[in-house]
C-alpha cells in the first residue's frame, strides 16, 4: 500500500514560470491538504480539498495560487509567475476522512522548489 | 501568542538520556499530532492523541485535555532520533495548526 506520493521531488524554476506540484493520496484516502513549509520557519497550512471540492482554503495566498482534486488523478497544486519569495518545501497529506481513523494524517515526502 | 508553543526550540542530549519535549496550546481541538522531520527529509506522523497517553517503543506521547497540554518523551536515546519534532492540533475544520518545532540532536 503505497504511502502519499509528491512528485517532483525537487523542481527548479525561473521567477515569472509556473509551477505544479502533484500529490497522489493514500489508496482509499479522499482528503487531501496541502501545507507550506518556508525556510527556517514552520509548517502552514494552505488548503484542505476533497474529490472535486475545495473545502478550505483560507491558508492559499490569493494571487498565483490555485489547486484542485479531480475526480481522477493526483491533486495538482499550481503556483503561476513564481516569484523567489514562492521557494519552500510543499507538503502534501491525505486522510481517510471517516471512522475512527478519519483524523489519521499521512504527509508526502514533500516537493522543494525553488525559485531562480 | 501563537496557538500551538513547543519547547524547547532547541535540545541537545547525550545517547541515552530520557528526552521531553512539550506542547501547550490555547485552542479547542479534536486531536492531535507529534511529528517527526529530518533534514530535507519528509515528515512522519509519529502519534495522533485525543486524550490519555500512547506508546510506540521508545516513544511515549501524553496528553492533558484540561491542561492544553501534550508531552513526547524519548526514551534510551539514539543520534539516529537526531530530527525536528512538531506538534500540530487539529482544529473542527480539519485544519492543523503546527508548533514550530523543536530542534533534538542526540550525540553519540
Amino acid at each position: 500500500n503505497a504511502g502519499v506520493m509528491q512528485n517532483p521531488r525537487h523542481l527548479v524554476r525561473r521567477r515569472g514560470q509556473e509551477a505544479r506540484l502533484r500529490c497522489s493520496p493514500m489508496k482509499g484516502h479522499s482528503h487531501v491538504y496541502w501545507y507550506r513549509q518556508l525556510p527556517e520557519e514552520g509548517l502552514k497550512f494552505m488548503v484542505y480539498l476533497q474529490k472535486e471540492n475545495i473545502i478550505d482554503e483560507s491558508g492559499m495566498p490569493k494571487e498565483r495560487f490555485s489547486a484542485e482534486f479531480p475526480k481522477e488523478g493526483p491533486s495538482i497544486l499550481r503556483i503561476q509567475q513564481v516569484v523567489r519569495g514562492d521557494s519552500a518545501a510543499y507538503f502534501c497529506a491525505s486522510s481517510p476522512g471517516q471512522g475512527d481513523s478519519g483524523n489519521t494524517i499521512y504527509f508526502g515526502e514533500g516537493s522543494w522548489l525553488t525559485v531562480v | 501568542k501563537n496557538e500551538v508553543e513547543q519547547s524547547p526550540q532547541n535540545l541537545t542530549a547525550q545517547e541515552g538520556e530520557f528526552i521531553t519535549i512539550n506542547c501547550s496550546y490555547s485552542v479547542g481541538i479534536s486531536a492531535l499530532h507529534w511529528l517527526q522531520q529530518h533534514p530535507g527529509g519528509g515528515i512522519v506522523s509519529l502519534f495522533m492523541l485525543s486524550s490519555g497517553k500512547k506508546k510506540h517503543g521508545r516513544l511515549i506521547a501524553t496528553i492533558n485535555i484540561q491542561e492544553k497540554h501534550s508531552s513526547l518523551h524519548i526514551t534510551a536515546s539514539h543520534p539516529r532520533d537526531s530530527a525536528v519534532y512538531i506538534c500540530a492540533v487539529l482544529r473542527s475544520a480539519r485544519q492543523l495548526t503546527f508548533g514550530s518545532g523543536t530542534q533534538l540532536t542526540v550525540l553519540p
